[in-house]
């Protein structure tokens, strides 16, 4: 089955500077992944969909993501910070086989002013 | 385009009490799924419909659980006499193909 792992369940920057966000899945090359951002007792909000393709994928507010298939990785990035990007932050993708998403444990992101 | 709504927002009840949460999912959707949240946890999947058939249920969904969509479009999910580990975020989210939209979800207090 496929797992994503998320490094660093919290990440400070302060406002202005690069936002890094880090996922990496299991070895099977999935067909999409996807990152969420959840604002405090909301749900998840679609920031951006990676398909089989295009490996630099840009999403909602500025956000974008690299698939690295020689990393396994999926990692997050904005080049500048804003204070209305604190939330946290997940990354997930498919279970071979099946119709459910695998979610990362989340990042909780922190805007310092 | 409406969105997934869910309702309640918020839920407190008493531990042994029934609890039913419903969803509302994009109307051209035929994918609904039910997760579950804890505190600073991911969602976890419970259970998955495409249109009116239950497809997956996960082995988190113990036998106090029921989740229904009768006519395919609306779904509720009903906890029978709840316990103090039940309180979570419910979401519910609904996908044409993969691509999943979530609704805002519904929090649950067991006291």
């Amino acid at each position: 089955a496929q797992s994503v792992t998320q490094l660093g369940s919290h990440v400070s920057v302060s406002e202005g500077a690069l936002v890094l966000l880090r996922c990496n899945y299991s070895s099977s090359v999935p067909p999409y992944l996807f990152w969420y951002v959840q604002y405090p007792n909301q749900g998840l909000q679609l920031l951006l969909k990676y398909t089989t393709g295009a490996t630099l994928v840009k999403g909602i507010n500025g956000f974008e993501a690299e698939f690295k298939k020689s990393e396994t990785s999926f990692h997050l990035t904005k080049p500048s910070a804003h204070m209305s990007d604190a939330a946290e932050y997940f990354c997930a993708g498919p279970n071979f086989g099946n119709e459910k998403l695998t979610f990362g444990t989340g990042t909780r992101l922190t805007i310092i002013p | 385009d409406t969105g997934v709504s869910q309702d309640p927002r918020h839920k407190i009840t008493k531990r042994g009490q029934n609890v039913t949460f419903r969803c509302d999912p994009i109307s051209e959707h035929n994918r609904l799924y039910w997760y579950r949240q804890t505190l600073g946890q991911g969602p976890e999947f419970l259970t998955y419909f495409q249109n009116e058939a239950q497809l997956e249920k996960s082995r988190l969904l113990s036998d106090r659980f029921s989740a229904e969509r009768p006519k395919g479009s609306f779904s509720t999910l009903e906890i029978q006499r709840t316990e103090q580990g039940d309180s979570a975020m419910y979401l519910c989210a609904s996908s044409f193909v993969e691509t999943q939209y979530f609704g805002p979800g519904t929090r649950l207090l067991v006291l």
